[in-house]
């Protein structure tokens, strides 16, 4: 069983429509969730970064993280073509055993078209 | 601007051939990373170096090397003992070592024939 896991999709809905990503984790060391996106061909860009349970919205876009339930979602309201690109989520321990380095999920391929 | 910077952008290398991906930051950040993204896997952490002179394997370190002689500079190689090379490769800094934000360049598409 990996670590992180994300449904990779892919989805595809129409511009306008609330878009949900979901990741689930097993360790329970975790306090630091990341949500990155990356356009085609391009280096991921950090998007959401929340720090142990809540919500954090920005705009569009609201993190949720459920620690009880080893869940985090993001949420994006009124899509747009523009938002089409694939979902990353990323967490940490932020130290312990692994310094801070970051477990990705595999990805969610996400197209939205107008 | 600050950023990364990763060279080449794209890479075609023939099987046993050892071949070297550069990764410049000039953001002063004092950590660096070399990820491995393939389709349908996510990103998986081949290094890291935390420190000038200082680095660490990460999950997936068979098969590469790697250098941290200056601040700025982290150049992944790829040697012929990496059973399947071809792969998107990423390069990544952070200010420290904690769980702060990675930022990332552009990355490096390696196809070997």
């Amino acid at each position: 069983q990996k670590e992180v896991e994300q449904d990779p999709g892919p989805l595809s809905v129409p511009e306008g429509a609330i878009v949900s990503l979901n990741c689930t984790y097993s360790n329970s060391a975790f306090q630091y969730f990341m949500w990155y996106r990356q356009y085609s061909r391009k280096g991921p860009e950090l998007l959401m970064y929340t720090y142990s349970s809540g919500n954090k919205e920005d705009g569009r876009f609201t993190a949720q993280v459920d620690k009880s339930s080893k869940y985090i979602s993001l949420f994006i309201r009124d899509s747009q073509p523009s938002d089409s690109a694939t979902y990353l989520c990323a967490m940490s321990d932020a130290g312990g055993t692994s310094y801070g380095k970051l477990t990705f999920g595999q990805g969610t391929i996400l197209t939205v078209h107008p | 601007d600050g950023g990364i910077t990763q060279s080449p952008k794209y890479l075609f290398r023939k099987e046993g051939q050892n071949v070297t991906l550069s990764c410049e930051q000039n953001l002063n950040h004092d950590a660096m990373y070399w990820y491995r993204q393939d389709p349908g896997q996510g990103l998986r952490l081949i290094y890291y170096s935390q420190i000038v002179n200082d680095f660490q394997k990460g999950d997936i370190a068979e098969g590469y090397s790697v250098s941290r002689e200056k601040k700025e500079s982290f150049p992944l190689t790829v040697t012929s003992a990496q059973k399947n090379p071809t792969a998107f490769y990423l390069c990544a800094s952070s200010i420290d070592r904690g769980a702060g934000e990675l930022f990332f360049g552009e990355g490096s598409r390696l196809t070997v024939l």
